[in-house]
């Protein structure tokens, strides 16, 4: 089945630090991935919308000069949290789905932000 | 607006059938979805439902959905404990966008 990496699993950095998450689409082509954030014991809530080739799309709220979305090819996407503070912390998942025909959205497996 | 809904929690003995209900409201949701999520980890996708089909079967898993009422339901037959985990209801308005998610149910499975 279709498979979502994200890397790193978990990641501990200092205030005022960036950090860089990746998702990869490993066996199909995603021209859409959507970032995904959750806290404890919440449900997932959408960040943005990343578009292949293009300018992701953010949802109300969310700033996106702190959180950069870049989309460069058909089965990457990366977010970077700029200038990370303590309340950063949090869950963050991806998911993708195939663009060819339907098929369901598939997530990574997450990743564990602690900004100390 | 859209919401999708969903009881917190569920605890059901090693064995016994485990069923988890959803009420969703967007009724052009082409697909609707049954997501499972253990403690520290991402989402992993159950099973997805058409919206024009009653009911759909996967080994222990069965779908439900009344689209009349806006309703949908998994059931875990011969729940075991490694069942226990965090499950998500979601709509999905819009077959190719983003999908609306429930709070989740938390299903304890007790031996």
């Amino acid at each position: 089945g279709a498979v979502v990496s994200q890397h790193p699993s978990w990641v501990i950095c200092k205030s005022g630090t960036s950090v860089k998450i990746e998702c990869r689409s490993l066996d199909f082509q995603a021209t859409t991935m959507f970032w995904y954030r959750q806290f404890p014991k919440q449900s997932l809530m959408l960040m943005a919308t990343s578009n292949e080739g293009s300018k992701a799309t953010y949802e109300q709220g969310v700033e996106k000069d702190k959180f950069l979305i870049n989309h460069a090819s058909l089965t990457l996407s990366t977010l970077t949290v700029t200038s990370a503070h303590p309340e950063d912390s949090s869950f963050y998942i991806c998911s993708a789905r195939d663009v060819q025909g339907y098929s369901p959205l598939h997530f990574g497996n997450g990743t564990r932000l602690t900004v100390t | 607006g859209e919401d999708v809904e969903q009881s917190l929690f569920l605890s059901v003995r090693e064995g016994d059938s485990s069923v988890i209900n959803c009420t969703y409201t967007d009724s052009s949701s082409t697909y609707l979805y049954w997501y499972k999520q253990e403690p520290g980890a991402g989402l992993q996708l159950l099973t997805y439902i058409f919206s024009n089909m009653d009911m759909k079967q996967d080994q222990r898993l069965t779908v439900l959905l009344n689209k009349k009422d806006k309703h949908l339901s998994l059931r875990i037959a011969d729940t075991q404990t490694g069942d226990s985990a965090i499950y998500f209801c979601a709509e999905n308005p819009g077959s190719q966008g983003n999908l609306i998610f429930g709070k989740g149910t938390k299903l304890s499975v007790k031996p």
